[in-house]
């Protein structure tokens, strides 16, 4: 079975750009979740959705936005992108989103310059 | 105060020695626990999860504490392969369902020949 499918791997960004990152889950589960990690930190949480719905949201600016579709893929959308914004961008997939069989995406890494 | 905090490392340990990974956390509703491992520019990967029973997977015991919001690992034997970051994660749920892993910063462990 494949795993959790993310695109781009990596994509280079100027400062005020807007950027689309992308995310398949595994066949099934219909939880989606997306974390940011900056070099040397742990990933922090941004957003979950759960069929379709969004169920949670980190402590992010609304430049910040998402969406899950009907296949449960989902999307990441980064508006104004700031230097600060280079990270790792995982998103994590798992059948109910409560916390239990999440598995991670190799993630997007994001620079912005 | 961080909602989860490790020890800073980095552990630099030889082969065969038992290492111990501390970890605390803040929130006393968190629901669920667990330690990641996360190679270098890779994604996170589930561990294993943490009981308050405690819990062993071969080299492996994970043990938590609720009334000290402690959670613990420890590594007997290490291989070279056990060389990594461990994130400590805890599991919140918010008032409106969502379920938010939140993690430590990690500690890296250099295991050496």
């Amino acid at each position: 079975d494949a795993g959790v499918t993310q695109s781009p791997t990596h994509l280079i960004k100027t400062r005020g750009q807007q950027v689309t990152l992308r995310c398949s889950p595994i066949s099934g589960h219909k939880s989606v979740s997306w974390y940011q990690q900056v070099l040397g930190q742990g990933p922090q949480f941004i957003f979950q959705y759960y069929e379709k719905e969004e169920r949670g949201r980190g402590n992010f600016p609304d430049r910040f936005s998402a969406r899950q579709f009907p296949n449960y893929s989902s999307e990441l959308n980064v508006n104004a992108l700031l230097l600060g914004d280079s990270a790792l961008y995982l998103c994590a997939s798992s059948p109910t989103g409560d916390g239990y069989g999440y598995t991670f995406g190799s993630g997007t890494r994001l620079t912005v310059v | 105060r961080k909602e989860v905090e490790q020890d800073p490392g980095p552990f630099n340990v030889p082969e065969g020695a038992t290492v111990a990974f501390n970890c605390t956390y803040s929130n006393s509703a968190s629901q669920s626990f667990f330690w990641y491992r996360q190679d270098c520019r890779k994604e996170p990967k589930l561990l294993m999860s943490v009981y308050s029973s405690g819990n062993e997977d071969g080299r492996f015991t994970a043990q938590l504490n609720r009334a000290s919001q402690y959670i613990s690992l420890l590594i007997r034997d290490s291989k070279l392969s056990d060389s990594a970051t461990y994130l400590c994660v805890v599991n919140q749920v918010s008032g409106a369902g969502s379920y938010q892993l939140t993690f430590g910063k990690g500690t890296k462990l250099s295991v050496i020949p």
